[in-house]
């Protein structure tokens, strides 16, 4: 599989603050790139997607920036909360291969007060 | 987004055993993909499960080893064979939503002792 990688590992954000995590691409055929948030003992869950049409993605305090030229996209969790504290995985799929995803390798995100 | 059930939520079982997972949604849907995601790490393609064909299988990943099935549109089984405690991990199915949403269910750990 295509690998999307994504940093950093873990990230450490005070209440209130924000949280920036950061994926890279290879497969310039990828057309849909969602962030899932997973916490422990739970399946992960579709926090936020974009396609590549367009440039940034606002859902809430969730925020998706797609840069295309450089195969970069990074989620943005704005006034950081403690109930944030989660893995976060972004990945990237092919539409036409009927929805295939590929993960990044995650980021466990902890909000402290 | 559908709602999504897995059976059983997790087990323990002996090397050399087979378990079988089920998954059940309660709509139907076109596509279902099953995952696995070891301790701590992303999570991994194992095949994509049609109703009415033969799954797909990902790189690295046999039928034999881990064959599925999809009776109807609301059900498939993945089962794991002649397990060894490599085999241990999370084993999530997901469906695909529309456009190209993915959800998943919460998950079957297995502990392969």
């Amino acid at each position: 599989q295509q690998q999307v990688k994504q940093s950093p590992q873990s990230l450490i954000v005070q209440k209130g603050g924000i949280s920036i995590i950061n994926c890279a691409y290879e497969n310039t055929a990828f057309d849909y790139f969602p962030w899932y948030q997973q916490f422990p003992g739970k399946g992960p869950a579709l926090l936020i997607a974009i396609r590549p049409d367009v440039s940034e993605k606002k859902e809430g305090r969730f925020t998706i920036s797609f840069n295309k030229s450089a195969k970069q996209f990074s989620l943005h969790i704005m006034d950081s909360q403690p109930g944030d504290s989660a893995t976060y995985f972004c990945a990237a799929g092919t539409a036409g291969t009927a929805s295939k995803l590929t993960f990044g390798t995650g980021t466990r995100l902890q909000v402290t007060l | 987004s559908a709602v999504i059930s897995q059976k059983p939520s997790r087990d323990i079982c002996q090397r050399g055993t087979s378990l079988t997972i089920q998954c059940q949604v309660d709509s139907q849907v076109t596509m279902m993909f099953w995952y696995r995601q070891q301790p701590g790490q992303s999570l991994t393609l194992i095949a994509t499960a049609n109703q009415g064909s033969e799954a797909t299988y990902e790189s690295g990943f046999v039928i034999d080893k881990f064959p599925i099935s999809r009776p109807n549109l609301t059900f498939s089984t993945l089962t794991v064979s002649n397990m060894s405690p490599e085999d241990s991990s999370i084993y999530l199915c997901s469906v695909g939503g529309f456009p190209y949403e993915q959800y998943f269910g919460p998950g079957t750990r297995l502990t392969v002792t």
